[in-house]
């Protein structure tokens, strides 16, 4: 069965404090993993997509990088404004759907 | 703005009651999906339609439907509601299965 683990639960960083946050997977046949944030009360808004080990994308003060196993999103010297929560999902090749699997997410806050 | 429209943003019901959840994707996006988001189980998949069929379900209740309309909009209906269907509906569109998809504001729905 497909899974995804993200962790930790919660985070918080001071300002300019660099940090990461992980998400493990078991999934039959990666075909992309999913980096989503979502502020409170508003859908899930996309990020990153990463398709093979190894692979590396970076926005701003943002860096997802790729292992067969887990996910990181790196955050560098993060502001106030990068306070969300952090999904990451997987999606299968399997019955060529495109569901999406979501982990329970990592809350992020970041005091001034 | 995603683009995805969502319908309405909040709404109020008892239990035992039917209700119907709308979504507009993206223009130019064939494929459609439905996620529930409750505080316990985060984001859950419940089901996906592509230019018109069905395509993909994941846990969803007998109690549940959904079907995409030739003008490629979608409504999730929920009936016999009971309390634990209190939830955030989120719907997302994709240009075709497989694809980055892109989500609504979402549907909180209080069952009383």
């Amino acid at each position: 069965e497909d899974q995804v683990t993200q962790s930790p639960e919660a985070l918080r960083l001071q300002e300019g404090e660099s940090s990461s946050l992980n998400c493990s997977y078991t999934v039959s046949g990666l075909r992309g993993l999913f980096w989503y944030r979502q502020d409170p009360g508003k859908g899930p808004e996309f990020l990153f997509t990463l398709y093979s080990a190894g692979e590396e994308k970076e926005k701003e003060r943002l860096k997802a990088t790729l292992t067969k196993k887990e996910s990181f999103l790196h955050i560098t010297a993060p502001k106030p404004e990068d306070s969300a929560t952090y999904l990451c999902a997987v999606q299968s090749y399997s019955g060529n759907t495109g569901k999406l699997i979501f982990g329970q997410g990592t809350t992020l806050q970041v005091k001034p | 703005d995603s683009g995805v429209t969502q319908t309405p943003k909040h709404l109020i019901t008892a239990t035992g009651q039917r209700v119907t959840l709308r979504c507009s994707p993206r223009s130019g996006d064939l494929s459609v999906y439905w996620y529930q988001q409750s505080l316990d189980q985060g984001l859950q998949f419940l089901i996906q339609y592509y230019n018109g069929e069905e395509r993909a379900k994941g846990n969803i209740l007998e109690r549940f439907s959904a079907q995409q309309f030739p003008d490629l909009h979608s409504e999730l209906n929920l009936s016999s509601l009971e309390l634990g269907d209190s939830a955030l509906y989120f719907c997302a569109s994709s240009v075709v299965p497989g694809d980055i998809q892109y989500f609504g504001a979402g549907t909180r729905l209080s069952v009383l």
